[in-house]
Formats: C-alpha cells, sequence, structure tokens
C-alpha cells in the first residue's frame, strides 16, 4: 500500500470550508484513496472515496490531483460535530474486500 | 448506527485469562474485519474473514485467535491476556466487491487488570 502523510493537527472556524490535504506520491494506478473519520472512541465512519475522479457525497468533497499523488478532502460547511481524527487511507480494493491502514490522521477541531 | 454489532460494551479482566468478544455483521455483508486500537499503537488492523474464511492477517499475536460462523458473525478469542492488550476492539464488515466501504461497530473496550 503506498504511505501516505496528513498534517498532524488543523483547526477550522464553525460554518467554513475545512481542507483536510494528504500526500500519497507513490500510489499506483490500482490504489483507490479512502477517507474515514473517527469521533472520540467512537466506531470509524467512512466517508468518501475516489480512484481518478473527483467524487462528492453528502458528506464532503474528494479532489485528487491529475497525477494522483495528493488530494484533499473539503468539508463544505464544518460544524462542531465534525471535530473528529481524519484518517486518508491508500488501498488496492479486491473482490473479497481490504484491510485498512490507519496511520496517524489529522485531528481536526472546529470551533465555535 | 452502522448496523455492525458488538457485544459485550465493556470488559474487565485479569491478567492470565480468556475473552471472546463477539461480532454482528451488517445483514449481508460477507466480510468481517477486526482492528485494535490502543494509546500507544493507534488503530490497527488484526484480521479478516470472508465468506468464513480467513482472509488477510496484520498484527495479530498468535494468542488472539478469530473465527467466523456460517451465520456470518464473528468472534475474536484473546487469550493469556496482559496488561498491553487493554484497548478497544472494533470489528468492521463490508459487502465484498470492490471498492467497498467498512462499517464499523461501537467497539469494545477491554481492560486486563
Amino acid at each position: 500500500d503506498a504511505k501516505t502523510t496528513q498534517p498532524t493537527s488543523m483547526d477550522c472556524a464553525e460554518g467554513r470550508a475545512a481542507n483536510l490535504p494528504c500526500n500519497h506520491s507513490t500510489i499506483s494506478g490500482n490504489e483507490y484513496v479512502y477517507w474515514y473519520r473517527q469521533i472520540h472512541s467512537q466506531g470509524p465512519q467512512y466517508i468518501i472515496h475516489g480512484l481518478k475522479n473527483n467524487e462528492t457525497n453528502e458528506m464532503a468533497s474528494l479532489i485528487i490531483t491529475e497525477d494522483r499523488k495528493s488530494s484533499t478532502l473539503i468539508l463544505p460547511h464544518a460544524t462542531l460535530r465534525d471535530t473528529a481524527v481524519y484518517y486518508c487511507i491508500v488501498r488496492v480494493a479486491s473482490n473479497s474486500g481490504y484491510a485498512l491502514n490507519f496511520g496517524k490522521g489529522t485531528s481536526l477541531l472546529v470551533t465555535p | 448506527d452502522s448496523g455492525v454489532t458488538q457485544t459485550p460494551k465493556h470488559l474487565i479482566t485479569a491478567t492470565g485469562q480468556r475473552v471472546t468478544l463477539r461480532c454482528s455483521p451488517r445483514s449481508g455483508d460477507l466480510s468481517v474485519y477486526w482492528y485494535q486500537q490502543s494509546l500507544d499503537q493507534g488503530l490497527q488492523f488484526l484480521i479478516q474473514y470472508y465468506n468464513g474464511e480467513e482472509r488477510a492477517k496484520g498484527n495479530i499475536l498468535e494468542r488472539f485467535s478469530a473465527q467466523q460462523f456460517p451465520d456470518l458473525h464473528s468472534e475474536l478469542n484473546l487469550s493469556s491476556l496482559e496488561l498491553g492488550d487493554s484497548a478497544l476492539y472494533f470489528c468492521a464488515s463490508s459487502e465484498g466487491g470492490t471498492p467497498n466501504e467498512q462499517f464499523f461497530g461501537p467497539g469494545t473496550r477491554l481492560t486486563v487488570l
């Protein structure tokens, strides 16, 4: 699996967009970028994933650079409930599933 | 609510003992994963089962074992417990297929005294 690099922590004001970067310069062509988050001591929660194209769902947007060496998770209007650790994971997906290597993630603090 | 259930929520036991953690995946999910989260090691993958068969192994100790039953629920057995085994243990499930998301349960907090 490709290695990912994320900032240790970030702050964001409530109501503003939170942009969480992730570097994955050694990503290979068949590896997906996944984002999960973990709110204190709860089970991790899936946010979004992508391969080449930008993706958007009800929770967030994922922007992947053209060379696929980095990506940004965007929470368009951050709320206090978005305070969590965000994990960027690069992984080949297989028909039988895949194990996640969570790394250390980015601790996002949303402030009033 | 992810649809994944784990029992018990909390477990307190003594060193040297053996415990069993149980996980019921979401209806229809064939894959079950076990993860351990401790303060110093972060969230680590232990083992994956797919439709009853072991599919992948991570950093799982020999004192730990798991199985997935015909009804697809899974159990994680931890034996000869040590203080360092105190952690949150999460179970996740996924449909299988590619790509797919994992749904995590609320976890079992194990405290070894």
